[in-house]
């Protein structure tokens, strides 16, 4: 089966609303990390997070290894949220080598 | 600003034919990556390389080879190209230590007809 998976695929919001993204893992990890995939290809790291909780402007990341999940929230979302957000694990430190999910496809309607 | 660049961007190769997808980075970092993604999935690893001259194989090589000939090339061949091997790829740069994330290029559109 599948090692990490994502949920929900697709998300359709009202700007301003909130987003939690989940995804759940099935193997041992060293890391959890949260990318954003804008329309149209190219990737960029939103957060590193091995356990624990982050913080970045609007976005938040929460890791509970014991419990196999992790979590992206998304607070008052724009238009420019709009696009596909990737969740992947690492699971030996320091390689590099990830396990991807096949994402949440995230609509932000003005 | 760290950058890895992609090319071509797209391509349309013939069964059968040979692809090289060619990847720069201009990050100095020691670790490479190829990734294939196929519409509506995540991202999966091909091949990469921790340092020059070395490539090693990731979770689904079969049909590919790699080349890293210098810290800052890394190129993706597909000796012979199918139809299974349509998909966007990725190239990717990550400076060695723990904590640190992958930078992404642009992508590289491959149809095989």
């Amino acid at each position: 089966g599948q090692q990490v998976q994502q949920s929900p695929a697709s998300l359709v919001l009202q700007e301003g609303e909130n987003a939690e993204l989940q995804c759940n893992f099935s193997t041992s990890l060293n890391s959890m990390q949260w990318f954003y995939q804008r329309p149209g290809g190219s990737l960029v790291s939103l957060f590193y997070n091995p356990s624990g909780t982050k913080h970045s402007g609007r976005l938040t990341s929460t890791t509970v290894i014991k419990e196999r999940r992790s979590s992206l929230h998304i607070s008052s979302s724009q238009t420019t949220d709009s696009g596909t957000y990737l969740c992947a694990l690492e699971r030996r430190s320091n390689t590099g080598k990830l396990t991807f999910g096949d994402g949440t496809v995230l609509t932000v309607k003005p | 600003e760290a950058a890895v660049t992609q090319s071509p961007r797209s391509k349309v190769a013939v069964t059968g034919g040979k692809v090289t997808l060619s990847c720069h980075q201009t990050n100095n970092h020691d670790y490479m990556y190829w990734y294939r993604q196929d519409t509506g999935h995540g991202l999966r690893l091909i091949h990469y390389s921790y340092v020059a001259d070395s490539t090693e194989k990731g979770d689904i090589p079969d049909g590919y080879k790699a080349s890293r000939p210098s810290q800052e090339n890394f190129s993706l061949i597909l000796e012979l190209a199918s139809l299974s091997q349509t998909a966007v790829y990725f190239c990717a740069s990550k400076d060695r230590g723990t904590g640190n994330t992958l930078y992404f290029g642009e992508g590289s559109r491959l149809i095989v007809v």
